[in-house]
């Protein structure tokens, strides 16, 4: 039973819009969520994150939204560029906070951003 | 100037013959992790050590083993590949300390004649 959830495999979005990604968890344990943007035959790479204690965190043109009573968080990348087109991985862990805890992740979100 | 390095990045290898993965690391981080992607799924958590503290997740198989001779390494032994095992696997590090993200390399794909 998958606790994190990006239901969306994929999103197009036109250069210079934005894009919003979108993750569910179940776990209501969960205090730290981040986002990894992955290329092709790279590893994950850290984008972004968020605690629990905040609801939005930004960093130039990402901004991650938490809203824990819906256990929802969302990625909007504003404005979206061409090198953006990526696989997108939300992920959470519970307890520790991402450095001991268990990071479970989402199956991604693949995201192309149309010149 | 990669920060955590795996090697190789392609391995081939052969049913039931034992296999390793390594990882190394420059940014001198207390905790190193094995996660294992399958195709068009999420990482999964193999196991971390903290320091020289191994913590083995419940449903990893015993055919996965982990090695971590001083800080900057860690290696992932395969004792009996088995087809199911063909997959990218992950090394990650992060510091010893609450909410700090996890640093990945560009993986090892494995696999399995």
């Amino acid at each position: 039973d998958q606790q994190v959830k990006q239901n969306s495999p994929s999103l197009s979005v036109q250069e210079g819009r934005i894009s919003i990604l979108n993750c569910d968890y179940t776990n209501s344990m969960f205090d730290y969520f981040l986002w990894y943007k992955k290329y092709p035959a790279e590893g994950p790479t850290f984008l972004i994150s968020i605690s629990s204690i905040k609801d939005k965190n930004e960093d130039g043109r990402f901004t991650v939204f938490l809203n824990k009573s819906a256990k929802h968080l969302s990625l909007h990348i504003v404005p979206s560029q061409p090198g953006d087109s990526a696989v997108y991985f939300c992920a959470a862990s519970a307890g520790y906070g991402g450095s001991q805890g268990n990071l479970i992740f989402g199956k991604g979100t693949k995201l192309s951003v149309k010149p | 100037d990669a920060m955590v390095i795996q090697n190789p990045r392609y391995q081939v290898t052969q049913f039931g013959k034992p296999v390793t993965l390594s990882c190394s690391q420059t940014l001198n981080h207390n905790v190193m992790y094995w996660y294992q992607q399958k195709s068009s799924q999420a990482p999964k958590l193999l196991f971390h050590y903290y320091d020289k503290d191994f913590n083995n997740e419940a449903d990893t198989p015993d055919n996965f083993q982990s090695r971590r001779p001083n800080t900057s390494f860690c290696f992932l032994d395969i004792r009996s590949p088995g087809l199911g095992d063909a997959a990218m696997y992950l090394c990650a590090t992060s510091r010893g300390q609450s909410n700090q993200p996890q640093h990945f390399g560009d993986g090892t794909r494995l696999s399995i004649l």
